[in-house]
């Protein structure tokens, strides 16, 4: 949504290389979050971050690690250890409350060729 | 079991047609409720929020029965427009604001 920028929209990568996804927010938001979607099926949580300098895994964090040294931004990053990374990858926030609801970028688009 | 089912469709419908869809999900100390509309290759969006007392936008009705564990979303005068998949989507209790995403229902609106 306005105000969340994800980079590249699309990205093409060798098996055994490490990729890194950006996700920048201009909203003032405390958390943000870092989703996969594969074809047919439901959005998967892989990390999030309530507060700047802390992160927690989500449900398929494993081959994924991240970073949140600034309110602005949470870098997803693609290690050669994810063994199907081929997805689409959204990153998204929310203001603070856990009643709030949550904002998405436009998308990165993975595929491992 | 998944923790929110929704039927996957697709629903093919014409121009003005009253349209429902709906979702079950398994944890009922879930907080809250949200529908969700997702265009293709696009980032969903919210549509709105899913209230007990039941909520209405415009042509779009959500219902919650916290009982039954149960959500729908109503569309009615389907439009062109309305064609995109619509994800359930259920917070889980906690403090962690964690979403839980059905896969989506498909809707396709013919003229």
């Amino acid at each position: 949504d306005g105000g969340i920028t994800q980079s590249p929209k699309y990205l093409f990568r060798k098996e055994g290389q490490n990729v890194t996804l950006s996700c920048e927010q201009n909203l003032n938001h405390d958390a943000m979050y870092w989703y996969r979607q594969d074809p047919g099926q439901g959005l998967r949580l892989i990390y999030y971050s309530q507060i700047v300098n802390d992160f927690q895994k989500g449900d398929i964090a494993e081959g994924y690690s991240v970073s949140r040294e600034k309110k602005e931004s949470f870098p997803l990053t693609v290690t050669s250890a994810q063994k199907n990374p081929t997805a689409f990858y959204l990153c998204a926030t929310q203001q603070g409350s856990v009643a709030d609801t949550q904002y998405f970028g436009p998308g990165t688009r993975l595929t491992v060729l | 079991r998944k923790e929110v089912e929704q039927d996957p469709g697709p629903f093919n419908v014409p121009e003005g047609a009253t349209v429902a869809f709906n979702c079950t999900y398994s944890n009922s100390a879930s907080q809250s409720f949200f529908w969700y509309r997702q265009d293709c290759r696009k980032e969903p969006k919210l549509l709105m929020s899913v209230y007990s007392s039941g909520n209405e936008d415009g042509r779009f009705t959500a219902q919650l029965n916290r009982a039954s564990q149960y959500i729908s979303l109503l569309i009615r005068d389907s439009k062109l427009s309305d064609s995109a998949t619509y994800l359930c989507v259920v917070r889980s209790s906690g403090n962690t604001g964690k979403l839980i995403f059905g896969q989506g229902t498909t809707l396709q609106v013919k003229p």
